[in-house]
């Protein structure tokens, strides 16, 4: 079972750079997400998409876009890469949503240095 | 506003001891907690969850938690620790009245070092 598949595992960017990081899932969850996590830090939203076509801003959207044309893919670019999206990103999806205790499946992530 | 807190952010035993990760949750509302799982470079894994039906959970590879709503508590335990328990342990609380989606509330985390 593939479940959420990121790419690529790692990267390193100058800044000023663009990039974008591939998400793909084949649980045919309709809500995916897109996480950073910082060095002693929890995860944080930074976008979500409650199904194809559609997107909105989580915690800290600056700095990034995404798009949802197919269930399957959710990409997260980057525009013009700072210092300060130095991060680990993970997408993750759920088969639900705004239902309690539905569990959410991520990526392995990728980690992300700008220079 | 929801949040989690986990009191350590590391916390080191011996192959075969207890585990002890804590875990403090503030809610205005029952909540929705889970307790996830990360190995080195590997995404995040579900552990257990908290469905209100009973309040001690059971999870994977022998680890359970505890709901105490008097404590506003959830920590995670194990009798015995293993080797391959060494990972970094992620404390949660899902805001079901997100208005549509998952929104997910993490704590900092807490890395676990097992040694021989």
């Amino acid at each position: 079972n593939a479940g959420v598949t990121q790419t690529p595992k790692f990267r390193i960017l100058k800044i000023g750079q663009s990039m974008t990081l591939q998400c793909t899932q084949d649980m045919n969850h309709n809500y995916m997400y897109w996480y950073r996590q910082d060095p002693g830090m929890g995860l944080k939203l930074i976008y979500y998409s409650v199904g194809a076509g559609i997107t909105d801003k989580g915690e800290v959207p600056n700095g990034y876009n995404v798009s949802r044309s197919t269930t399957e893919d959710f990409p997260l670019r980057l525009e013009l890469a700072a210092p300060s999206q130095t991060s680990v990103y993970f997408c993750a999806s759920t088969s639900k949503g705004g239902r309690p205790n539905t569990e959410a499946f991520f990526g392995q992530g990728t980690r992300l240095t700008v220079v | 506003a929801q949040s989690v807190t986990q009191l350590d952010s590391h916390v080191s035993v011996s192959e075969g001891t207890p585990v002890l990760l804590r875990c403090n949750y503030s809610s205005s509302y029952s909540p929705s907690l889970f307790w996830y799982v990360q190995h080195p470079n590997k995404g995040l894994q579900l552990l257990l969850k908290y469905t209100s039906a009973a309040t001690l959970v059971k999870g994977i590879n022998g680890f359970e938690a505890e709901f105490k709503k008097s404590e506003t508590s959830f920590h995670l335990t194990k009798p015995s620790a293993h080797m391959s328990d060494a990972a970094e342990y992620f404390c949660v609380v899902s805001d079901t009245r997100s208005g549509g989606y998952n929104k997910l509330i993490f704590g900092a985390g807490t890395r676990l070092a097992v040694h021989p």
